[in-house]
């Protein structure tokens, strides 16, 4: 079967780093992205990986490693506002794309 | 100014009844989806269009008829809701299949069944 695998709950200090991980075993590999979802909100796009490695986004940062079926979301200098849930989601064989339950965030002055 | 608008925003309903959802995106983006986030946050792909043609179609109940009546348009029709159908449906659209596309959201319906 397909799964996505993100903790639950994550709680940070406002101003430190927080590290979200993800692992997914799926049938084929398309791409992973990374969603924000506020709650009551819809999600918005963060950012995409397809290749191996880093790619860094102002405060934010996604990495990739395809052969251990993980990445993980960067959050630098955290503000009250990152306070959200975020949506692992990987493209599978049929470019379908299969969401984890998303990591909630709780930022704490 | 919206890009992907979805009415209503609320939709508390009797079981058993039929009711739809209509989903607008403003971007000329080809490709529309629904999905259903239940209470534990999982979203779920129902249905997705591309250019007003079915392309997913996930085990989801008959009950639930996707309606594309031009490619800015993605209609949700329930019959005979029940209480499991109760959570936030959220319509989404792409520029195109490919699946590298950021899908763009439309801020959701909570439907709830009592």
């Amino acid at each position: 079967g397909q799964n996505i695998d993100q903790p639950t709950e994550m709680t940070a200090t406002e101003g430190a780093i927080v590290q979200i991980n993800c692992t997914y075993q799926t049938s084929g590999f398309n791409g992973l992205f990374w969603y924000q979802q506020h709650a009551g909100e819809a999600p918005t796009f963060l950012s995409y990986n397809v290749l191996d490695g880093l790619e860094e986004k102002g405060r934010f940062s996604s990495f990739l490693s395809r052969s251990k079926g993980y990445s993980y979301l960067l959050l630098k200098e955290l503000q009250m506002k990152d306070s959200a849930s975020y949506l692992c989601a990987v493209v599978d064989s049929n470019y379908q794309l299969i969401w984890g339950a998303g990591t909630k965030l709780i930022i704490k002055p | 100014d919206t890009a992907v608008s979805q009415t209503p925003k609320y939709l508390v309903t009797q079981m058993g009844n039929d009711k739809s959802i209509k989903c607008e995106q403003n971007l000329g983006h080809d490709t529309m989806y629904w999905y259903k986030q239940d209470s534990k946050k999982f979203l779920k792909i129902m249905f997705s269009y591309n250019n007003k043609e079915l392309i997913i179609n996930e085990t989801v109940p008959n009950r639930f008829s996707p309606k594309s009546p031009d490619k800015a348009h993605l209609n949700l029709h329930i019959n005979s809701l029940e209480l499991g159908d109760s959570a936030v449906y959220f319509c989404a659209s792409s520029p195109d299949r490919e699946p590298y596309n950021e899908q763009f959201f439309g801020p959701g319906t909570r439907l709830t069944v009592l």
